[in-house]
């Protein structure tokens, strides 16, 4: 079964500095979607950025950045010029892209605090 | 325009009672979902359906039955509300084999 770790339950960062949270998984799969959802105290999951397996090119959105080790199953995000709004619950999850029913799995989810 | 939206947002009830939070979607996706997020923030999967269809069903009581009366709308009743089901549960969508999944806000329930 496919499983994703976050073995970060809490990390802080200096507003303007740069952050990475990191994130594994286990799959034995070939083909499938990785993502970091962010979930502000609002509580609402936030889309940050998607990653497809198949795809070389670690993906980007602004300040937000992975960096996509498929060998290793790691998938880790940074965040550049970090900022206050940035301060919330990230999750990484994992959908297979082909088999199975596609469904969603999360990891335990890593606090970011932003200090001003 | 609320692409994926629940209610109640918060609900605060006794126990042994039944309660139903309802979801709608106007994204036009196939499959919806309800996530259990509990107080040390674990979002797990319970149900899943696709067209009408339950596809995943995790190990949730027997307490808790979805219905789908078409593929925009997934509603979750829970009866014999018991304190461990006090969590944040989420309406999400997406397409079958699509590569994004889009949540609700979120219903905060509460039993005491």
């Amino acid at each position: 079964a496919q499983t994703v770790t976050q073995s970060q339950p809490e990390m802080s960062v200096q507003e303007a500095e740069t952050v990475t949270l990191s994130c594994t998984y286990d799959t034995s799969e070939s083909d499938y979607y990785l993502f970091w959802y962010k979930q502000p105290p609002s509580r609402q999951m936030i889309l940050v950025i998607r990653q497809e397996a198949y795809k070389q090119q670690n993906a980007t959105e602004n300040r937000f950045s992975v960096n996509f080790q498929k060998a290793a199953k790691s998938f880790s995000l940074k965040i550049s010029d970090s900022q206050l709004g940035d301060a919330a619950m990230y999750f990484c999850a994992y959908r297979n892209q082909f088999s199975g029913t596609y469904k969603y799995i999360f990891g335990t989810g890593t606090r970011l605090k932003v200090l001003a | 325009d609320t692409a994926v939206s629940q209610t109640p947002k918060y609900l605060v009830t006794q126990m042994g009672n039944d309660k139903s939070i309802k979801c709608e979607q106007n994204l036009g996706h196939d499959t919806m979902y309800w996530y259990k997020q509990d107080s040390k923030k674990f979002l797990k999967i319970m149900f899943s359906y696709n067209n009408k269809e339950l596809i995943i069903n995790e190990t949730v009581p027997n307490r808790f039955s979805p219905k789908s009366p078409d593929k925009a709308h997934l509603n979750l009743h829970i009866n014999s509300l018991e304190l461990g089901d006090s969590a944040v549960y989420f309406c999400a969508s997406s397409f079958r084999n699509g590569n994004t999944i889009y949540f609700g806000e979120g219903s905060w329930l509460t039993v005491v």
